[in-house]
């Protein structure tokens, strides 16, 4: 099956300074990436979408000049947690899906944010 | 708005057993599709089986079975044979068939299996 990688597995950064998560879809263009923020033993919260070549759709209450994301390719997209906060510290979550109509979406394993 | 609803936060079953998890869905759509998402403690997100709405035979992986009632807006998954590795966090999804829309996700349910 696809692949979808995330980098890094972990980060642990100081309150204040920002922080930024890559995801690669690596065997499969990806028209579309989903960013989900996952707290501990809770459900999978969806904060944007982003689509290739265009500025990314923020769910509700979510922050988008915090959580900035560019969808620069299609086989990138990137989280910049910005001036990071120990109320940020959570699991992050992409998720890429191919175009045309497909169901099939693929996950990353995850990152772990740690603001100390 | 579509909803997702899995009223079940926790269940457990025997290795070997069977056990069926809940899933009920709200949606006004009539083409749509539906998921069952396993999280194992790594959190890495595995689909476990799909089906789509305008099926109307129940999908089936292997030891997963799904019992799909359109019309009650119900989707649960059936596990047979429980092994040790079921034990993980499912999650019910759901999203429209056409466009680009997001998957919508249920709050899950934590299934422990007993050796």
């Amino acid at each position: 099956g696809a692949v979808v990688s995330q980098h890094p597995s972990r980060v642990i950064c100081k309150s204040g300074t920002s922080v930024k998560i890559e995801c690669r879809s690596l065997d499969f263009q990806a028209t579309t990436m989903f960013w989900y923020r996952q707290f501990p033993k809770k459900s999978l919260m969806l904060m944007a979408t982003s689509n290739e070549g265009s500025k990314a759709t923020y769910e509700q209450g979510v922050e988008k000049d915090k959580f900035l994301i560019n969808h620069a390719s299609l086989t990138l997209s990137t989280l910049t947690v910005t001036s990071a906060h120990p109320e940020d510290s959570s699991f992050y979550i992409c998720s890429a899906r191919v175009g045309g109509g497909s169901y099939e979406q693929y996950f990353g394993p995850g990152t772990r944010l740690t603001v100390t | 708005a579509q909803t997702v609803t899995q009223s079940q936060p926790e269940m457990s079953v025997q290795e070997a057993e069977t056990v069926t998890l809940s899933c009920t869905y709200d949606t006004s759509e009539s083409d749509y599709y539906l998921f069952w998402y396993k999280q194992p403690p790594s959190r890495q997100m595995i689909l476990v089986i799909r089906q789509e709405a305008y099926k109307q035979q129940n999908a089936t992986e292997n030891r997963f079975s799904v019992n799909f009632q359109k019309a009650a807006k119900s989707f649960s998954l059936k596990i047979s044979d429980s092994q040790l590795g079921d034990a993980a966090m499912y999650f019910c999804a759901y999203r429209l068939y056409s466009g680009n829309t997001p998957l919508v996700f249920g709050k899950g349910t934590r299934l422990s299996v007993i050796a």
